[in-house]
């Protein structure tokens, strides 16, 4: 069964630093998605994207934030200088569909974990 | 108001029991619902879509009530894999939205 797939699995870095998220998400989906998951609290959306763009975002989505397609199939989530309150699981989803109301169901890889110290 | 609210539970429910909980959303123009479940610190793992009529899989029977803005899960025949957080899940454009989630435990 296809899968988003997601490296690394845990990432730590020092306040400040960049730290790039990887995400390839199943091969025919065509639209990408980064959430947030901090620790004890709910699932939180980030962004999304299709064809190039982005198509949506949330206010935590700020300038400290990027999205990039480098290529065919990775889907890369920059944060330019960490926070404390950066950490956090962030997971990669991805789907068929977007708006419409079929083949929209998102699927999530396994996550990396963030810690800024 | 939250987007999406959920009773956190514990529910706690012996094996072969029936366990049912619900949630409610606030954004009336909301267009895709779904189950997610989540065992500890991993990804959130479709359960189910949940359509108008009701639906059902396998044990489990999702329920939308678009007029009163609620969504339900009911769980037959409690397994002990079951046993997870349950995230009510709300779509609107490309965002979903989740609730904090339901936690169940089903013991032997």
């Amino acid at each position: 069964e296809p899968e988003v797939t997601q490296t690394p699995s845990h990432q730590v870095t020092q306040m400040g630093q960049e730290v790039i998220l990887r995400c390839v998400p199943i091969s025919n989906h065509l639209y990408f998605y980064w959430y947030r998951q901090i620790l004890g609290q709910k699932v939180e959306f980030l962004v999304s994207f299709y064809n190039n763009e982005i198509s949506e975002k949330s206010e935590i989505f700020d300038d400290q934030f990027s999205v990039e397609r480098p290529d065919g199939s990775n889907f890369t989530l920059k944060i330019r200088s960490t926070k404390l309150e950066d950490s956090a699981m962030y997971f990669c989803a991805s789907s068929e569909g977007g708006q419409v109301r079929v083949r929209n169901e998102q699927f999530f890889g396994p996550g990396t974990r963030l810690t800024v110290l | 108001r939250k987007e999406v609210e959920q009773d956190p539970g514990p529910f706690n429910v012996p094996e072969g029991a029936t366990v049912a909980f619900n949630c409610t959303y606030s954004n009336s123009a909301s267009q895709s619902f779904f189950w997610y479940r989540q065992d500890c610190r991993k990804e959130p793992k479709l359960l189910m879509s949940v359509y108008s009529s009701g639906n059902e899989d396998g044990r489990f029977t999702a329920q939308l009530n678009r007029a009163s803005q609620y969504i339900s899960l009911l769980i037959r025949d409690s397994k002990l894999s079951d046993s997870a957080t349950y995230l009510c899940v709300v779509k609107n454009d490309y965002k979903l939205s989740f609730g904090a989630g339901t936690t169940v435990t089903v013991r032997a």
